[in-house]
């Protein structure tokens, strides 16, 4: 099942913080962060692995909360560079899933000068 | 190393027509994946292979077929083309080291059947 990405859109300044949730229904062994430009494909951001630690650069980082099978995407001090559409991954538990992602519907960032 | 290809990077079909995506890696990845990706919409799996020899269904496999017969190839074949196969399609490949793996993407191929 499509894991639910919220916000659907958010708009910022440079400089201005943001969060974007990753909410699944089932049990995840691993959640992904892309990126993706207009009209380009999307890039590896992290991955987060149950049992793992919270991962991320300076101002990019994710966490993943087994328990609520959710994630979060910390976007700080937003660049112009940040601007394109966030997908969270989910890879579920157990079975055939290893391996496979299901996508999120997708975040649209916007950074304004 | 060139990564991810795919040919061709457009292409219209009539409707009814068939086509071959092509993908190759040079990567040396087990995994490899289609995708698809409809205007404004996140990726919807069709089919993925985690080897030579095996593939294996996703989201929307209904009128593609894919064939793995090495580990740098996975074309991916549209039969009896339909408009509700107009969109953009990726390949990607993976090693699996934390799960499914870092997926590399390639550029993307625009099919528009009309």
């Amino acid at each position: 099942q499509q894991p639910v990405q919220s916000p659907q859109a958010v708009i910022l300044r440079e400089g201005e913080d943001a969060v974007i949730n990753c909410s699944s229904s089932k049990a995840l062994y691993s959640v992904h962060w892309y990126r993706q430009k207009h009209g380009e494909a999307p890039v590896f951001l992290m991955i987060l692995l149950k049992g793992g630690e919270q991962k991320g650069h300076e101002k990019i980082s994710a966490s993943f909360n087994e328990k609520k099978q959710q994630s979060s995407l910390y976007l700080t001090a937003s660049q112009l560079s940040y601007s394109g559409t966030y997908f969270c991954g989910t890879e579920h538990a157990g079975g055939t899933s290893y391996g496979k992602l299901t996508f999120g519907q997708g975040t649209i960032l916007t950074v304004h000068p | 190393n060139a990564g991810v290809t795919q040919t061709p990077k457009f292409r219209i079909l009539k409707i009814g027509q068939s086509m071959t995506l092509q993908c190759t890696q040079d990567m040396n990845h087990n995994y490899m994946y289609w995708y698809r990706q409809d205007p404004g919409m996140g990726l919807k799996l069709i089919y993925y292979s985690v080897g030579a020899g095996i593939t294996d269904k996703g989201e929307v496999p209904n009128g593609y077929n894919v064939s793995r017969s090495t580990t740098e190839d996975f074309p991916l074949r549209l039969e009896l083309a339909a408009p509700s196969q107009t969109s953009v399609y990726f390949c990607a490949s993976s090693y699996p080291r934390e799960g499914a793996g870092e997926q590399y993407f390639g550029p993307g191929t625009r099919l528009t059947v009309t």
